[in-house]
Parts: C-alpha cells; structure tokens; sequence
C-alpha cells in the first residue's frame, strides 16, 4: 500500500466551522494534489502543489484553500464549512507529472450538517 | 478540453470469468498517457494499468490488459479470471503531455460487481 495518510476519515460538523483535513506522504514525492469526489461521480481536481511553497488551484472551483510548508504535508482547509461542502477529499502524490503514477490517501469524507 | 466517457455505469461477472470495461476519450492531442484506477469500497485507490499513446502494444499487467484503439479514441479494460478482490469502482483517466501536463482526467468510473 502507498505511504500517504489523510486525516480524519469521517467527519460531521456543523455549518461556519472551520476544518483542516491532513494529508501527508513519506515517499518524498514533490507533486501533490487535491480531488474532490461526490457519490457515484468522478473525480474533479480542486488544488495541486509543484513543491514546497508553491500551490494552485485545479479546474473545480472551490472555496478551500492548501498550504505547502513541508514537502511531506499538504493540508487542505475550509475556514467557514456549509452543506454544499460535503463530499470525499482526496490527496494524491506523484514523482512526476506525465508517466509518474498517482498515490492516492484513503480519502477524507465531510459532511457538513 | 479533453474528456473521458465511461458508458457503464455498472458491470457485473461471474467469478473465473472475463470482463470488459469500456473507456473513450476526446483529446486533440498526439502524445498522452491512459490509465485505469481502482477504488474499492472505503480504500485507496490505486493503478492498475498504464499506456502511453506512442506506444502500439496494449499494456497488460497479470489478470488485466487493455484494448488500446489510437485512432477510435477507445481504450477498454479486460479483466480475466476475474476474482471476489476485483470487485470495486474502476476509473478511466487521460492526462496529456502538453502544457496543464499535471492534469489527470477522470471518467465517472463503472461499478463492477463480482458474482460468486
């Protein structure tokens, strides 16, 4: 199994909160990255990160916001929650971009009451 | 922009026997890479096979292989002697090779069922 670790698993919590869902990876890689996954869909890209202090937003709006401190850990915060925010998260890492497979977390499921 | 289309929502087989899932893709684009993801229920997704665009020969790994089709934009993926492990979501995804080179796209992913 890959070594990159999304935490928590499950969370509930309720509107205007504020959540930090962690995701961190020890393989070294530099690319990292974001998905949003509803129920039964596909998989949208909603932030990546070429390395250390760098980060980017996807194709999916979204109203979260990542850091890139440490090579190793790519948080992903939402500073006040609502409803329309309940989905899965995923992070992902990879070497490289082209041929460099994507190692993917367990995934973060929020639902925002 | 480049999408994938997956036309199956949901497959099934039985046990010992071969599927087939069924990925197209719309790209205007020479040079790309194709892969199929796995998801099962409540675990990580991982790859389960690759092909790159440039090369003529379908990608096989053990069980699985490919039916890579360049110039029908097809690229399905066949499952034999399929198992009760190969029972999850599976995903088509496309990520080119030109400037937003770090963008995988995803399909909407077809559900198989393994039957015992």
């Amino acid at each position: 199994e890959a070594d990159i670790y999304q935490t928590p698993r499950y969370l509930v919590i309720g509107t205007g909160k504020k959540i930090t869902l962690e995701c961190s990876q020890t393989m070294g890689h530099d690319k990292m990255y974001w998905y949003q996954q509803d129920p039964g869909m596909e998989l949208h890209l909603i932030h990546y990160s070429y390395g250390v202090n760098s980060t980017e937003k996807g194709d999916l709006s979204s109203e979260s916001t990542v850091s890139r401190i440490r090579t190793e850990h790519f948080p992903l915060t939402l500073e006040s929650a609502r409803p329309s925010h309940t989905s899965q998260y995923l992070c992902a890492s990879s070497i490289g971009w082209r041929t460099g497979e994507l190692f993917f977390g367990e995934g973060s499921r929020l639902t925002v009451l | 922009a480049q999408t994938v289309t997956q036309s199956q929502p949901e497959m099934s087989v039985q046990e010992a026997e071969t599927v087939t899932l069924s990925c197209t893709y719309d790209t205007s684009e020479s040079d790309y890479y194709l892969f199929w993801y796995k998801q099962p229920p409540s675990r990580q997704m991982i790859l389960v096979i690759r092909q790159e665009a440039y090369k003529q020969q379908n990608a096989t790994e053990n069980r699985f292989s490919v039916n890579f089709q360049k110039a029908a934009k097809s690229f399905s993926l066949k499952i034999s002697d399929s198992q009760l492990g190969d029972a999850a979501m599976y995903f088509c995804a496309y990520r080119g090779s030109g400037g937003s080179n770090y963008k995988l796209t995803f399909g909407k992913g077809t559900l198989l069922t393994v039957n015992p």
